[in-house]
């Protein structure tokens, strides 16, 4: 199957510093990418859909400007917290599309996920 | 809007019985469905997918699931369970078959496995 790296698999950081999480699609060319919070114990809460090339599409009540993405290349997407708070603390995951006729079986691809701890 | 839910937090299974987790979604559309599988700290793996044609769906390590369009359902069913098969899975949906749309996950299901 597609592989989708995610970098780092953990960061802590200091409360006010920015952090960059990076999301490769190693095998496969990737249009779409989406960006996923996770809290402890729940579901994925979709953040944002980028396109390569565009400016990203941020799910409602997701800041923008703290949160904010980078879809440069067909195979890379980078997603900055800013100004990161303790209750940006969370577990980041990235997912990538193929091309439709790319022909995976799956629909997206997901990254490892990237535990944020803001200290 | 669409959503999904799953109404067991947690499942527990005896090993080697046959084992349901159960989905069921409500989309405007026809609905693209999808099981993942989650393990600790870990991103998600696919296990399987409903898009068109047959609704049994086979996937991957065993899985299959029923897409039941009058029930809105589409469970994740397993004949013989497996300790290694203890983890979280999520049912997803998308309306978009084109992938323009992330997907919306339910809340998932903690599947314990007992030896």
């Amino acid at each position: 199957g597609a592989v989708v790296s995610q970098h780092p698999s953990r960061v802590i950081c200091k409360s006010g510093t920015s952090v960059k999480i990076e999301c490769r699609s190693l095998d496969f060319q990737a249009t779409t990418m989406f960006w996923y919070r996770q809290f402890p114990k729940q579901s994925l809460m979709l953040m944002a859909t980028s396109n390569e090339g565009s400016k990203a599409t941020y799910e409602q009540g997701v800041e923008k400007d703290k949160f904010l993405i980078n879809h440069a290349s067909l195979t890379l997407s980078t997603l900055t917290v800013t100004s990161a708070h303790p209750e940006d603390s969370s577990f980041y995951i990235c997912s990538a599309r193929p091309l439709l006729e790319s022909g995976f079986s799956s629909w997206a691809f997901f990254g490892q996920g990237t535990r944020l701890t803001v200290v | 809007a669409q959503s999904v839910a799953q109404p067991e937090d947690q499942v527990n299974v005896a090993e080697g019985n046959p084992l349901t987790v159960k989905c069921t979604y409500s989309v405007s559309g026809n609905p693209y469905l999808f099981w993942y599988v989650q393990y600790p700290n870990r991103g998600l793996q696919f296990l399987l997918k409903y898009i068109t044609g047959d609704n049994l769906v086979k996937g991957s390590y065993g899985f299959e699931a029923e897409f039941n369009k009058s029930q809105t359902s589409f469970h994740l069913k397993k004949p013989s369970a497996l300790v290694s098969d203890s983890a979280l899975y999520f049912c997803a949906v998308s309306v978009s078959g084109g992938g323009a749309d992330g997907l919306t996950f339910g809340k998932g299901t903690h599947l314990i496995i007992q030896p």
